[in-house]
């Protein structure tokens, strides 16, 4: 099973700053990494996909890179909007995997 | 619109069973695979199973081989999951998710998802 692990695990953070969340893998894969947004009580949202691909309608202050065991997750300038716990998932082979999480505070 | 409706969820007693159903509207159901993804308290999202658009593809995690059954009607958009033998690690808010596919490709990610079903495995 491939491994995902998040740092840092929380990060505080004010509006305007600029927030880079790592997943690093046990294994090393291609691009098939995604990255979720979730709030509270609400189910985990889309943000990218294929490691850097932007789904529609996500805002452009979100990119992803990364190849084989490292991939990141930048939030250019974090809005009130972003305060959310994020996660990364893999789709390189079954059982599909999620990173432990993210919690994005404000500071 | 999307829609994805999870029904089924509840407290149940170690060793007792559940089935959850899922509903969708607004998706082209029949060619879409369908995904249950669980998210045990304060823990990251948990893959749990997967079912291809003609029932000719199912994959199961590990934890819930030989316990859960992923099935599927196309006839009534809706997509079940059967859990037996339920344990206090199930415990569990339960997502039915669709498959991505965009541009022709189909990704193992999932865009659409329900509300949850929260289920509750204690004594």
């Amino acid at each position: 099973d491939i491994q995902l692990t998040q740092s840092p695990s929380s990060v505080s953070a004010s509006v305007g700053d600029r927030v880079t969340i790592t997943c690093r893998a046990s294994q090393g894969f291609s691009s098939w990494l995604a990255w979720y947004q979730q709030k509270p009580g609400k189910a985990p949202k889309l943000l990218i996909y294929a490691a850097s691909t932007l789904q529609s309608g996500v805002p452009s202050r979100f990119s992803g890179s990364g190849s084989g065991t490292d991939f990141t997750l930048t939030i250019s300038s974090l809005q009130p909007e972003d305060f959310a716990t994020y996660y990364c998932q893999q789709a390189d082979s079954f059982p599909l995997t999620f990173g432990g999480g993210t919690k994005v505070e404000i500071k | 619109e999307v829609q994805l409706v999870e029904s089924g969820g509840g407290l149940v007693k170690p060793g007792g069973s559940l089935r959850l159903s899922c509903a969708a509207s607004g998706l082209d159901f029949s060619y879409s695979t369908l995904n249950w993804v669980r998210q045990a308290p304060g823990k990251g999202p948990e893959w749990v199973s997967s079912i291809s658009s003609s029932s000719s593809y199912i994959y199961y995690t590990d934890s819930v081989k030989g316990r859960f059954t992923i099935s599927r009607d196309n006839a009534k958009n809706s997509v079940y999951l059967q859990m037996n033998s339920l344990r206090a690690e199930d415990t569990a808010v339960y997502y039915c998710a669709s498959r991505f596919c965009s541009g022709g490709s189909c990704y193992w990610h999932f865009d659409y998802w329900g509300q949850g079903t929260p289920v509750t495995v204690s004594s």
